[in-house]
């Protein structure tokens, strides 16, 4: 079955703009996360989407959002660029509820934002 | 908030040679994940162990999760060139809760 997929692979920004990054999770997955990895500071979680719902925030500012549509699809926003935010952001699914292994984690490759 | 921290940060292997990390989170997990990621690559998931003292084993690699689920450590012996990449333990407090990762021992294998 098909993987996670995240789209675009790589992308260039300037400060002050905005991105929109996108995620599809595996079939029958109905949980996504997205983390930050930056050298420095390892995977920062950012948030998950259940169910069209945030169920979880990590500590990051009201410029990082997301949402999660009725296929499970997700898409993450940054808003008002700043260099800080280059990265590579990784989107996970999970089945998010059930029997043991439910949040284990499938990655998706990476988006990585490079802002200039 | 919750903290969960691996050592060493770094690990040189001579080829052959054994080594362990160590993954230790400040509050009880209800479960703990190791993942692996590759160099240029995205992290895969390794294996997940939930009861207290329990050990698992995948071919050259043991993993172990603490009495008081707030430990847990990954062995490897006879350390081979395909090991090399970055290890990270992740857990969560609580069913439903998100998974927060350890910092990563990132391995590198001497040949």
């Amino acid at each position: 079955k098909a993987g996670v997929t995240q789209t675009p692979r790589y992308l260039i920004k300037t400060r002050g703009q905005q991105v929109t990054l996108s995620c599809s999770p595996i079939s029958g997955h109905r949980s996504v996360s997205w983390y930050q990895q930056t050298p420095g500071q390892g995977l920062q979680f950012l948030f998950e989407y259940f169910s069209e719902t945030q169920r979880n925030k990590g500590n990051f500012p009201g410029r990082f959002s997301g949402r999660q549509f009725s296929n499970s699809r997700s898409e993450m926003n940054v808003s008002t660029l700043e260099l800080g935010d280059s990265a590579l952001y990784l989107c996970a699914s999970s089945l998010g509820q059930g029997l043991s292994g439910a949040n284990v984690l499938t990655f998706g490759a990476g988006s990585r934002l490079t802002v200039l | 908030g919750q903290q969960v921290m691996q050592i060493p940060q770094y690990q040189h292997v001579q080829e052959g040679e054994d080594f362990t990390t160590y993954c230790n989170s400040s509050t009880t997990l209800s479960n703990i994940q190791w993942y692996k990621q590759r160099p240029g690559g995205h992290p895969v998931f390794l294996i997940q162990l939930v009861k207290s003292g329990e050990v698992k084993k995948q071919k050259r690699l043991t993993f172990q999760f603490g009495e008081a689920k707030k430990n847990s450590s990954l062995h490897i012996t006879a350390t081979q060139t395909t090991d090399v990449g970055t290890y990270f333990c992740a857990g969560p407090r609580a069913a439903g809760n998100k998974l927060t990762f350890g910092g990563g021992t990132r391995v590198l294998v001497k040949p």
